[in-house]
């Protein structure tokens, strides 16, 4: 199947600082690619969704200011999370749809955030 | 509003069968998932239903009643790598991933 990488897979940063994690589809472009966010024993919480080329959509409650996203390509996304704070340690995970369905979806490995 | 529901945990006995079941209530279907998720890691694809019936796939199968609104994953053979959270996961009429919140399944010796 379709491969999605993820980098870092994991970062710890300071209060205040801002962390970028990018998303990549390595074999594959993806016009489509979701960002999600999974406290532990949690399931998983859609972020925004982010087209190639365009501007993301963001999901309700969800900051666009704080958690910025650009699709420069068709095989990366970029996800920065802005003046992190504790309460926003989490695991990110990206996915990527490679065709128009979501059954074409694969997921990243997922980064874990810790701030301190 | 929409809503999946699907047990919280589950045990098992290595060797036997579990059945993970799975109702929704969503605005307009487009589709069933399934995923497997270790902990600490990304979900992993076990089976896509869009169609009533039984998906069988090695030691997984999957089954929807969209008149019901019900599916359920079906693992036999349990081994100890089975132990991971099974996530149902339904598109609704606007192409949108609705998720349930997991089913943490434990599988004993």
């Amino acid at each position: 199947g379709a491969v999605v990488s993820q980098h870092p897979s994991r970062v710890i940063c300071k209060s205040g600082t801002s962390v970028k994690i990018e998303c990549r589809s390595l074999d594959f472009q993806a016009t489509t690619m979701f960002w999600y966010r999974q406290f532990p024993k949690q399931s998983l919480m859609l972020m925004a969704t982010s087209n190639e080329g365009s501007k993301a959509t963001y999901e309700q409650g969800v900051e666009k200011d704080k958690f910025l996203i650009n699709h420069a390509s068709l095989t990366l996304s970029t996800l920065t999370v802005t003046s992190a704070h504790p309460e926003d340690s989490s695991f990110y995970i990206c996915s990527a749809l490679q065709g128009d369905h979501h059954n074409e979806q694969f997921f990243g490995p997922g980064t874990r955030l810790t701030v301190l | 509003g929409q809503n999946i529901d699907q047990p919280t945990e589950m045990t098992a006995t290595e060797g036997a069968i579990v059945q993970i079941n799975c109702t929704y209530q969503t605005s307009g279907f487009n589709g069933l998932f399934w995923y497997q998720q270790h902990a600490g890691e990304a979900p992993t694809f076990l089976s896509y239903n869009v169609l009533d019936g039984l998906e069988e796939k090695g030691r997984f199968s999957s089954f929807l009643s969209r008149s019901k609104g019900y599916s359920y994953l079906l693992l036999k053979e349990l081994q100890m790598k089975d132990s991971a959270s099974y996530l149902c996961a339904v598109v609704d009429s606007n192409y949108q991933l609705i998720w349930g919140a997991g089913t943490k399944l434990i599988i004993k010796p």
